[in-house]
């Protein structure tokens, strides 16, 4: 079946700090990828996606590679803000079995960021 | 355009209750699904409609059941609740589910089971 395993947290980063975030996936097909975040009380929004292998996805300054060869998609910004704290999930869309796509996530990851 | 909507934001039900969460799709959008979060992890699918049929399905038991309607909305039922239950319920809509479309969620129910 689909799986997708993101780096345990919480992470704690100081203003300005380089974030990455890593993210592997397995797949019984060819899925697209994708980063959800999910500030303090609100639902999930679409940080950024890649539906292909080397496709770059990126938004808000963050940036994730899709790397079919280590199957990984993982997530980075140069320069976080304390407006940035919040819980990411990495997720695949694929097929399971005959039916329709659906998104399966990682257990997320929280990022608190500093002053 | 109003988004995906849920309601109720809060619930709180006894153990071997029954209750019904609703959701409303984005504008346009004719595809549902759910999801179960449970604290501290990532959402579970529990099952997607299109066409007022459910297409797919998760790992969860019957006591969880669906519908939706002709105008696209959705509810969810659960059967005889179990404290194992209490979780944030996610809906989110899509058109024409296919592998790249973007998701759109609404805020949740948060259901407490005691």
């Amino acid at each position: 079946g689909n799986s997708v395993t993101q780096m345990e947290g919480p992470v704690t980063l100081s203003e300005e700090a380089f974030l990455t975030i890593n993210c592997t996936y397995t797949a019984t097909g060819y899925p697209s990828l994708f980063w959800y975040v999910q500030y303090p009380g609100e639902g999930l929004q679409l940080l950024l996606k890649a539906t292909k292998a080397d496709d770059k996805g990126s938004n808000k300054g963050f940036e994730a590679t899709y790397r079919k060869e280590t199957t990984s998609f993982h997530l980075e910004k140069g320069s976080v803000q304390v407006s940035d704290s919040a819980v990411y999930f990495c997720a695949l869309s694929d097929r399971s079995g005959a039916g329709s796509y659906q998104l399966t996530f990682g257990k997320g990851t929280k990022l608190s960021v500093i002053p | 355009d109003a988004g995906v909507t849920q309601s109720p934001t809060h619930l709180i039900k006894t153990r071997g209750q029954q209750v019904t969460l609703r959701c409303s799709p984005k504008s346009g959008h004719d595809t549902v699904s759910w999801y179960q979060q449970a604290l501290g992890q990532g959402p579970q699918f529990i099952f997607q409609y299109y066409e007022e049929e459910e297409r797919q399905r998760g790992n969860f038991p019957d006591r969880f059941s669906g519908h939706q309607f002709p105008n696209y909305s959705s509810e969810l039922n659960v059967n005889a609740l179990l404290l194992g239950d209490s979780a944030l319920y996610l809906c989110a809509s899509s058109l024409v589910w296919a592998k790249n479309t973007e998701a759109f969620f609404g805020q949740g129910t948060r259901l407490t089971v005691v």
